[in-house]
Protein backbone atom coordinates (compact mmCIF):
# COMPACT_ATOMS: atom_id res chain seq x y z
CA UNK A 1 0.00 0.00 0.00
CA UNK A 2 1.53 3.25 -0.40
CA UNK A 3 2.78 5.62 2.02
CA UNK A 4 4.06 8.86 2.54
CA UNK A 5 5.63 10.05 5.27
CA UNK A 6 6.88 13.43 6.42
CA UNK A 7 9.36 13.63 9.47
CA UNK A 8 9.63 16.52 10.64
CA UNK A 9 6.22 17.48 12.57
CA UNK A 10 7.19 20.61 13.62
CA UNK A 11 9.78 23.26 11.79
CA UNK A 12 10.52 27.09 13.04
CA UNK A 13 12.73 29.17 10.82
CA UNK A 14 13.64 32.66 11.48
CA UNK A 15 12.18 34.95 8.36
CA UNK A 16 14.86 35.18 5.61
CA UNK A 17 16.06 31.72 6.09
CA UNK A 18 16.03 29.07 3.62
CA UNK A 19 13.80 26.24 4.16
CA UNK A 20 13.84 22.64 3.34
CA UNK A 21 10.46 20.38 4.37
CA UNK A 22 10.87 16.59 3.70
CA UNK A 23 8.62 13.90 2.50
CA UNK A 24 9.49 10.45 1.51
CA UNK A 25 7.26 7.92 -0.49
CA UNK A 26 6.49 4.25 -0.61
CA UNK A 27 4.39 3.14 -3.83
CA UNK A 28 4.58 0.20 -6.25
CA UNK A 29 5.60 2.92 -9.26
CA UNK A 30 6.22 6.21 -10.16
CA UNK A 31 3.36 8.36 -8.57
CA UNK A 32 1.95 11.95 -9.15
CA UNK A 33 3.39 13.96 -6.35
CA UNK A 34 2.22 17.08 -4.35
CA UNK A 35 2.89 19.85 -2.06
CA UNK A 36 -0.45 21.39 -0.28
CA UNK A 37 -0.68 24.50 2.26
CA UNK A 38 -2.96 24.98 4.99
CA UNK A 39 -3.23 28.50 6.49
CA UNK A 40 -5.36 28.15 9.68
CA UNK A 41 -8.89 28.15 8.97
CA UNK A 42 -8.26 27.63 5.10
CA UNK A 43 -8.81 24.76 2.77
CA UNK A 44 -5.86 23.12 1.22
CA UNK A 45 -4.20 25.15 -1.46
CA UNK A 46 -1.90 23.75 -4.06
CA UNK A 47 1.84 24.59 -4.12
CA UNK A 48 2.64 22.46 -6.72
CA UNK A 49 3.09 18.99 -8.87
CA UNK A 50 4.98 16.94 -10.33
CA UNK A 51 3.77 14.53 -13.02
CA UNK A 52 6.74 13.55 -15.29
CA UNK A 53 9.62 15.38 -16.91
CA UNK A 54 11.66 17.84 -15.26
CA UNK A 55 12.31 16.81 -11.73
CA UNK A 56 12.72 20.25 -10.39
CA UNK A 57 9.16 21.44 -10.16
CA UNK A 58 8.57 25.09 -9.33
CA UNK A 59 5.04 26.29 -8.02
CA UNK A 60 3.58 29.15 -6.24
CA UNK A 61 4.73 31.67 -3.67
CA UNK A 62 8.11 30.94 -4.99
CA UNK A 63 7.97 27.29 -3.44
CA UNK A 64 10.03 24.85 -5.65
CA UNK A 65 9.95 20.93 -4.83
CA UNK A 66 12.47 17.86 -6.37
CA UNK A 67 11.65 14.53 -7.14
CA UNK A 68 14.26 12.19 -6.36
CA UNK A 69 13.52 8.59 -7.50
CA UNK A 70 16.13 6.91 -6.21
CA UNK A 71 15.35 8.17 -2.53
CA UNK A 72 11.21 8.38 -2.89
CA UNK A 73 11.71 11.84 -2.00
CA UNK A 74 10.11 14.78 -3.12
CA UNK A 75 11.23 17.65 -0.55
CA UNK A 76 9.99 21.70 -0.87
CA UNK A 77 12.18 23.95 -0.65
CA UNK A 78 11.79 28.23 -0.55
CA UNK A 79 15.33 29.90 -0.44
CA UNK A 80 13.90 33.11 1.71
CA UNK A 81 10.80 32.33 4.41
CA UNK A 82 8.15 34.74 4.41
CA UNK A 83 6.04 35.61 8.21
CA UNK A 84 3.43 34.49 5.95
CA UNK A 85 4.44 30.96 5.07
CA UNK A 86 3.90 30.09 8.85
CA UNK A 87 1.32 27.36 7.82
CA UNK A 88 0.85 23.25 7.74
CA UNK A 89 2.33 21.64 4.83
CA UNK A 90 1.23 18.15 3.24
CA UNK A 91 2.79 16.14 1.10
CA UNK A 92 0.78 13.73 -0.85
CA UNK A 93 1.12 11.15 -3.74
CA UNK A 94 -1.44 10.14 -6.47
CA UNK A 95 -1.56 7.29 -8.69
CA UNK A 96 -0.15 7.90 -12.04
CA UNK A 97 -2.96 6.17 -13.75
CA UNK A 98 -5.95 8.42 -15.71
CA UNK A 99 -9.30 7.30 -13.69
CA UNK A 100 -8.11 6.93 -10.18
CA UNK A 101 -8.38 9.60 -8.18
CA UNK A 102 -7.17 8.98 -4.02
CA UNK A 103 -4.79 11.34 -3.15
CA UNK A 104 -2.46 9.58 -0.18
CA UNK A 105 -1.61 12.14 2.35
CA UNK A 106 1.22 12.46 4.75
CA UNK A 107 0.72 13.60 8.43
CA UNK A 108 1.94 17.28 7.59
CA UNK A 109 4.99 19.68 8.72
CA UNK A 110 3.90 22.30 10.80
CA UNK A 111 5.98 25.54 9.84
CA UNK A 112 6.82 28.22 12.51
CA UNK A 113 8.24 31.70 11.09
CA UNK A 114 10.62 34.15 13.73
CA UNK A 115 10.79 37.31 13.38
CA UNK B 1 -15.67 32.80 -9.14
CA UNK B 2 -16.66 30.87 -5.63
CA UNK B 3 -14.44 28.05 -4.04
CA UNK B 4 -15.69 25.20 -2.12
CA UNK B 5 -18.23 25.79 0.29
CA UNK B 6 -18.76 23.72 3.43
CA UNK B 7 -21.50 23.88 6.02
CA UNK B 8 -21.43 23.97 9.15
CA UNK B 9 -17.70 25.43 10.07
CA UNK B 10 -18.47 23.88 12.77
CA UNK B 11 -20.82 21.52 14.43
CA UNK B 12 -20.92 20.23 18.03
CA UNK B 13 -22.40 17.20 18.88
CA UNK B 14 -23.44 14.32 21.98
CA UNK B 15 -22.01 10.95 21.43
CA UNK B 16 -24.75 8.91 19.67
CA UNK B 17 -26.37 11.84 17.73
CA UNK B 18 -26.40 11.67 14.08
CA UNK B 19 -24.81 14.60 11.78
CA UNK B 20 -25.12 15.54 8.46
CA UNK B 21 -22.31 17.78 6.88
CA UNK B 22 -22.85 19.86 3.87
CA UNK B 23 -20.24 20.34 0.56
CA UNK B 24 -21.02 22.69 -1.93
CA UNK B 25 -18.49 22.25 -4.89
CA UNK B 26 -17.71 24.62 -7.68
CA UNK B 27 -19.79 24.69 -10.42
CA UNK B 28 -19.27 22.60 -12.92
CA UNK B 29 -16.76 19.77 -11.61
CA UNK B 30 -17.83 16.35 -12.03
CA UNK B 31 -15.80 14.92 -9.27
CA UNK B 32 -16.28 15.33 -5.68
CA UNK B 33 -14.13 14.08 -2.68
CA UNK B 34 -14.33 13.72 1.11
CA UNK B 35 -11.63 13.55 3.67
CA UNK B 36 -11.25 13.41 7.40
CA UNK B 37 -8.44 15.46 9.31
CA UNK B 38 -8.11 14.14 12.31
CA UNK B 39 -5.29 15.98 15.20
CA UNK B 40 -1.90 14.74 14.40
CA UNK B 41 -2.63 12.52 11.37
CA UNK B 42 -2.57 13.38 7.55
CA UNK B 43 -5.74 13.53 5.51
CA UNK B 44 -7.82 10.55 5.08
CA UNK B 45 -9.52 9.72 2.64
CA UNK B 46 -13.30 8.70 2.80
CA UNK B 47 -15.09 8.54 -0.47
CA UNK B 48 -15.20 10.18 -4.00
CA UNK B 49 -18.16 11.17 -6.83
CA UNK B 50 -17.40 11.55 -10.08
CA UNK B 51 -20.27 12.51 -12.10
CA UNK B 52 -22.85 9.68 -12.37
CA UNK B 53 -20.92 6.80 -11.84
CA UNK B 54 -21.03 4.56 -8.73
CA UNK B 55 -19.09 6.12 -5.93
CA UNK B 56 -16.14 5.30 -4.48
CA UNK B 57 -16.91 4.46 -1.06
CA UNK B 58 -13.50 2.40 -0.12
CA UNK B 59 -12.24 4.72 2.53
CA UNK B 60 -15.12 4.85 4.79
CA UNK B 61 -14.19 3.96 8.47
CA UNK B 62 -17.54 2.13 9.48
CA UNK B 63 -21.35 1.42 8.13
CA UNK B 64 -22.33 4.56 10.59
CA UNK B 65 -20.90 6.84 7.38
CA UNK B 66 -22.24 7.49 4.21
CA UNK B 67 -22.47 10.35 1.66
CA UNK B 68 -24.39 11.25 -1.19
CA UNK B 69 -24.10 13.73 -4.13
CA UNK B 70 -27.83 14.98 -5.46
CA UNK B 71 -28.31 16.11 -9.11
CA UNK B 72 -24.06 15.92 -9.47
CA UNK B 73 -23.77 18.88 -7.28
CA UNK B 74 -24.05 19.35 -3.71
CA UNK B 75 -22.95 16.20 -1.56
CA UNK B 76 -23.91 15.50 2.17
CA UNK B 77 -22.05 13.49 4.99
CA UNK B 78 -23.74 11.47 7.31
CA UNK B 79 -22.47 10.19 10.05
CA UNK B 80 -25.02 7.95 12.46
CA UNK B 81 -24.61 7.25 15.85
CA UNK B 82 -21.38 9.46 16.02
CA UNK B 83 -18.74 8.23 18.99
CA UNK B 84 -16.10 10.50 20.16
CA UNK B 85 -13.21 9.36 17.90
CA UNK B 86 -15.44 10.63 15.18
CA UNK B 87 -14.23 14.52 16.11
CA UNK B 88 -11.75 15.75 12.91
CA UNK B 89 -12.09 18.27 10.45
CA UNK B 90 -13.94 16.77 7.48
CA UNK B 91 -12.75 18.05 4.62
CA UNK B 92 -14.60 18.35 0.86
CA UNK B 93 -12.59 19.03 -2.59
CA UNK B 94 -14.03 19.30 -5.67
CA UNK B 95 -11.96 18.69 -9.48
CA UNK B 96 -13.36 19.27 -13.21
CA UNK B 97 -12.81 15.62 -14.22
CA UNK B 98 -11.85 12.05 -12.77
CA UNK B 99 -7.83 11.07 -11.67
CA UNK B 100 -5.62 13.47 -9.72
CA UNK B 101 -4.21 15.11 -13.23
CA UNK B 102 -7.34 17.21 -12.19
CA UNK B 103 -6.40 19.58 -9.22
CA UNK B 104 -8.50 18.61 -6.24
CA UNK B 105 -9.53 22.29 -4.89
CA UNK B 106 -10.76 22.17 -1.11
CA UNK B 107 -13.50 23.84 1.07
CA UNK B 108 -12.70 25.16 4.46
CA UNK B 109 -13.40 21.91 5.97
CA UNK B 110 -15.84 21.44 9.00
CA UNK B 111 -15.17 20.96 12.00
CA UNK B 112 -16.91 18.47 14.19
CA UNK B 113 -16.86 17.69 17.78
CA UNK B 114 -18.47 14.46 19.76
CA UNK B 115 -18.66 15.03 23.19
Amino acid sequence: AQSVTQPDIHITVSEGASLELRCNYSYGATPYLFWYVQSPGQGLQLLLKYFSGDTLVQGIKGFEAEFKRSQSSFNLRKPSVHWSDAAEYFCAVGPNTGTASKLTFGTGTRLQVTL
Amino acid sequence: GAGVSQSPSNKVTEKGKDVELRCDPISGHTALYWYRQSLGQGLEFLIYFQGNSAPDKSGLPSDRFSAERTGGSVSTLTIQRTQQEDSAVYLCASSPGRGVYNEQFFGPGTRLTVL
